[in-house]
């Protein structure tokens, strides 16, 4: 099973600013299998990303993927307030079980 | 627009079983896999188990072989979590996600609302 590692914990930033949140696989992800997520208060996980880079429907262009293998990045190039939320990222390349992270929370 | 609505909240007694089911809209349901993700109070997500209609075949992670039950129903579009023998540890938003498949992998495109299970004595 891959165990994925999200850092930082949390990340305490203000609008306007980047933000980049990593997530680091214990064996690496084939065919970057990696989804970002997005959750905020009392709502359902939202698709950001999938296959590492790609965006999901209706995702923001300042939003973005990278890496492969073992270490990928979320990137928000320009925080907006609606940006800040706990962030998850998945695998499914060796699946099941599909496996996330522990979130990275993104905080004013 | 998809859609996936799930039932209401439930509040069980310990090693009783709770059903939540997951009616899917606007989408071809037989053509995805429906996965099943919970998440404990404060909280990461935890994926249990999931299905594929078409085949009627499911899988369960390993912790909860023998207590988890997913079912689908393609004439009412929708998917069923069956959790037995509930205790404390299992109080927790339930939430259904569809899969969509890329080369034989899911990741979650669309979910539910979530559906909070409480137990408690």
């Amino acid at each position: 099973e891959i165990v994925l590692t999200q850092s930082p914990g949390t990340l305490s930033l203000s609008p306007g600013e980047r933000a980049t949140l990593s997530c680091r696989a214990s064996q690496s992800v084939n065919s970057n299998f990696l989804a970002w997520y997005q959750q905020k208060p009392g709502q359902a996980p939202r698709l950001l990303i999938y296959g590492a880079s790609t965006r999901a429907t209706g995702i923001p262009d300042r939003f973005s993927g990278s890496g492969s293998g073992t270490d990928f990045t979320l990137t928000i190039s320009r925080l907006e307030p609606e940006d800040f939320a706990v962030y998850y990222c998945q695998q499914y390349a060796t699946s099941p079980p599909y496996t996330f992270g522990q979130g990275t929370k993104l905080e004013i | 627009q998809v859609q996936l609505v799930q039932s209401g909240a439930e509040v069980k007694k310990p090693g009783s079983s709770v059903r939540v089911s997951c009616t899917a809209s606007g989408g071809t349901f037989s053509a995805y896999a429906i996965s099943w993700v919970r998440q404990a109070p404060g909280q990461g997500l935890e994926w249990m188990g999931g299905i594929i209609p078409i085949f009627g075949t499911s899988s369960y992670t390993h912790k909860f072989q023998g207590r988890l039950t997913i079912t689908a129903d393609e004439s009412t579009t929708s998917a069923y979590m069956e959790l037995t023998s509930l205790r404390s540890e299992d109080t927790a938003v339930y939430f259904c996600a569809r899969g969509r498949q890329i080369q034989g992998k899911y990741f979650f495109d669309y979910w539910g609302q979530g559906t909070l299970v409480t137990v408690s004595s």
